[in-house]
């Protein structure tokens, strides 16, 4: 069993739409949860963070957080061609010491 | 400018010759760590550290020794590299392990 599992899309979505993405984990004890975008070709950078349950807002971009059902999701609005990438959920997991990430759902955001 | 430097970018070796990603970041983070990026299998984490001289193994130890002789360098030593071994390398960074990591560019190795 996956630790940390996503849909790998492509999940494609209009220009101006809202995209959904989501991520569940096996580990109860985990305590952060990050997404991170990733360019074809590029490295993997930070988005969102997320460490208590409920909704976290920083601009276009919310992260939810559900630990008694084990599921994180971002939420981006008004979706721009420039969203088009892959997005990694990651959670510290196994004593908080090791980060484990999903394998990525791929977004595309059509003009 | 903050940063997670690694070197080299693009690498072409044989099997079994003994090579070194170097890994230095500049933020004074205390936790670094590999990790390898497969085509349909993601990030995983080979090794990583929580401080100088304190490492430990992550999901895909096998084929590769790490060090922390110093805070700021987390290189990856792959002692006899063998095919399976060719894979796209991130090394990153994160004040400690529960903080977002920041990444390096990336290794690219092709093992022959």
């Amino acid at each position: 069993q996956k630790e940390v599992e996503q849909n790998s899309g492509p999940l494609s979505v209009p220009e101006g739409a809202i995209a959904s993405l989501n991520c569940t984990y096996s580990d109860r004890v985990s305590q952060s949860f990050f997404w991170y975008r990733q360019y074809s070709g590029k490295s993997p950078e930070l988005i969102m963070s997320i460490y208590s349950n409920g909704d976290k807002e920083d601009g276009r971009f919310t992260a939810q957080l559900n630990k008694a059902s084990q599921y994180v999701s971002l939420l981006i609005r008004d979706s721009q061609p420039s969203d088009s990438a892959t997005y990694l959920c990651a959670v510290n997991s196994g004593g908080y010491q090791k980060v484990t990430f999903g394998t990525g759902t791929k977004l595309q955001v059509i003009p | 400018e903050a940063q997670v430097t690694q070197n080299p970018r693009y690498l072409i070796t044989v099997t079994g010759k003994k090579l070194t990603v170097t890994c230095s970041q500049n933020m004074n983070h205390e936790y670094m760590s590999w990790y390898r990026q497969d085509p349909g299998l993601g990030l995983r984490q080979i090794y990583y550290s929580m401080n100088v001289e304190v490492t430990d193994k992550g999901d895909v130890p096998e084929g590769y020794k790490v060090s922390r002789k110093e805070k700021r360098n987390f290189p990856l030593i792959l002692e006899s590299p063998s095919p399976n071994q060719t894979s796209l390398y991130f090394c990153a960074s994160s004040p400690v392990e529960y903080q977002p990591q920041h990444f390096g560019d990336g290794t690219r190795l092709s093992i022959l």
